[in-house]
């Protein structure tokens, strides 16, 4: 079966740090990757989605960048946060060549920018 | 513009009652509508899936109708259990032909109070 991971768990970093966050996918090959933010009282913001090694869709302009070195791992990453950046970051996947909106989430990343 | 609209933001209710949540979408053409089950800290998890010709779907005690003539959604939840206290994201996706992009409601945060 497929699982997701995601982390760390939680995270709490001073305004202008770095930032990486990672995804990985177990039992399955080539999945689409996708990384959103939610933040309290709004729905899921589509960040980046990825359909294979080094290809990257960007959603909106923003101070976060995503790269995927490997098939299966995807990570979102800031050279200097800022406040707004707080938020719960999930990583998805769906199966590669089949319907876009059967994704499945990880766990999230609790992200607090101080 | 796409958008999807959830009511009521909250919602409490005694352990043992139903409840029926809303989500209403201008989302256009049409390609399916999920809802998902968010626990405080945690990714989303499907519940339910429906295309513009089904007009319900079950799982369990949680069953989901749709009218895409009026373009409104419900789920309704039977005897809540404490355990049905979670938020519940409506999801619509459009239809591309190609990558689905998702369109996600703002959730209704229900708590079930024994």
């Amino acid at each position: 079966s497929q699982t997701i991971h995601q982390w760390p768990a939680t995270l709490v970093q001073p305004v202008g740090s770095p930032l990486s966050l990672e995804c990985t996918v177990e039992g399955t090959s080539n999945p689409n990757l996708y990384w959103y933010r939610q933040a309290a009282g709004r729905g899921l913001q589509l960040l980046f989605y990825s359909v294979g090694i080094g290809q990257i869709s960007s959603e909106v302009p923003q101070n976060l960048s995503a790269s995927r070195p490997q098939d299966r791992q995807f990570i979102l990453s800031s050279k200097k946060l800022l406040l707004s950046d707080s938020g719960f970051y999930l990583c998805a996947w769906s199966v590669a060549g089949g319907p876009t909106y059967e994704q499945y989430f990880g766990p999230g990343t609790r992200l607090t920018v101080t | 513009k796409n958008q999807v609209e959830q009511s009521p933001q909250s919602l409490i209710i005694l352990e043992g009652k139903n409840c029926t949540l809303q989500c209403n979408y201008t989302v256009s053409p049409f390609s399916n509508l999920r809802w998902y089950k968010q626990d405080t800290g945690r990714g989303p998890v499907s519940l339910t899936i429906m295309t513009f010709s089904e007009n319900t779907k079950s799982n369990g005690r949680y069953t989901a109708t749709l009218d895409a003539d009026t373009k409104q959604s419900s789920l309704h939840i039977t005897a809540s259990q404490l355990s049905d206290s979670a938020s519940y994201i409506c999801v619509v996706s459009p239809f591309s032909g190609g990558y689905n992009k998702l369109i996600f409601g703002a959730g209704t945060r229900l708590a079930v109070h024994p």
